[in-house]
């Protein structure tokens, strides 16, 4: 039984690039989660899926930011034009079909931008 | 709205003693899911617990216990017989209770826990 995978796990770029995260969840996971977390703080909600469905969106998910999870497997995770402002751990967790089942976390990915 | 507050930014605690990390939440909604997450340097969340709001006993997951107290929306972790290997961040987080239709986990702002021998 493999965890939550995340790639890359470090992530440094210029601002203005753009990045692209890749998140594989839990094999019979239904529901996979897009959350971001900042130095000194609890990670927050940005977005997440049921199978290929995008269900809900954060108001923090400005329009630089989009994910998608084609076919209801992997998703990606894209931030346009990064700004320093976009520092942070980016965490995937995934969860079985029931809601409010436990999310289960990747190892993150960290973006520096420069 | 839903919040979480972790008043504790840091705890020590001595090798196999037992330790109490406080959780307040705030909520609306009659049903609701308390989760309790550990987060070591390396940055993975690590789930340790879970207490639903109709749960009438408290949880407990090893030498993980959870002292959930609905009146005065509380859930504080008890961790027993500390270890070295237990030094993280600790995590409170509030969702939707098992069987709802909402998704987010709502997280606290953390207790940065160390045990020292």
């Amino acid at each position: 039984d493999t965890g939550v995978s995340q790639d890359p796990r470090h992530k440094i770029t210029k601002r203005g690039q753009n990045v692209t995260f890749r998140c594989d969840p839990i094999s019979e996971h239904n529901r996979l989660y897009w959350y971001r977390q900042t130095l000194g703080q609890g990670p927050e909600f940005l977005t997440y899926f049921q199978n290929e469905a995008q269900l809900e969106k954060s108001r923090l998910l400005s329009d630089r930011f989009s994910a998608e999870r084609p076919k209801g497997s992997f998703s990606t995770l894209e931030i346009q034009r990064t700004e320093q402002g976009d520092s942070a751990m980016y965490l995937c967790a995934s969860s079985p079909r029931v809601s409010g089942e436990t999310q289960y976390f990747g190892p993150g990915t960290r973006l520096l931008v420069l | 709205a839903q919040k979480i507050t972790q008043t504790q930014p840091g705890m020590f605690v001595q090798e196999k003693e037992a330790v109490t990390l406080d959780c307040t939440y705030d909520t609306s909604d009659p049903s609701y899911g308390l989760f309790w997450y550990k987060q070591p340097s390396s940055g993975e969340m690590i789930f340790l617990i879970y207490q639903g709001s109709y749960d009438q006993q408290n949880a407990t997951e090893g030498r993980y216990s959870l002292n959930f107290q609905k009146a005065r929306k509380s859930a504080n972790l008890v961790i027993s017989a500390s270890q070295l290997g237990d030094s993280a961040m600790y995590f409170c987080a509030m969702g939707a209770d098992r069987g709802s239709t909402l998704g987010r986990l709502y997280f606290g702002r953390g207790t940065q826990l160390t045990v020292w021998p």
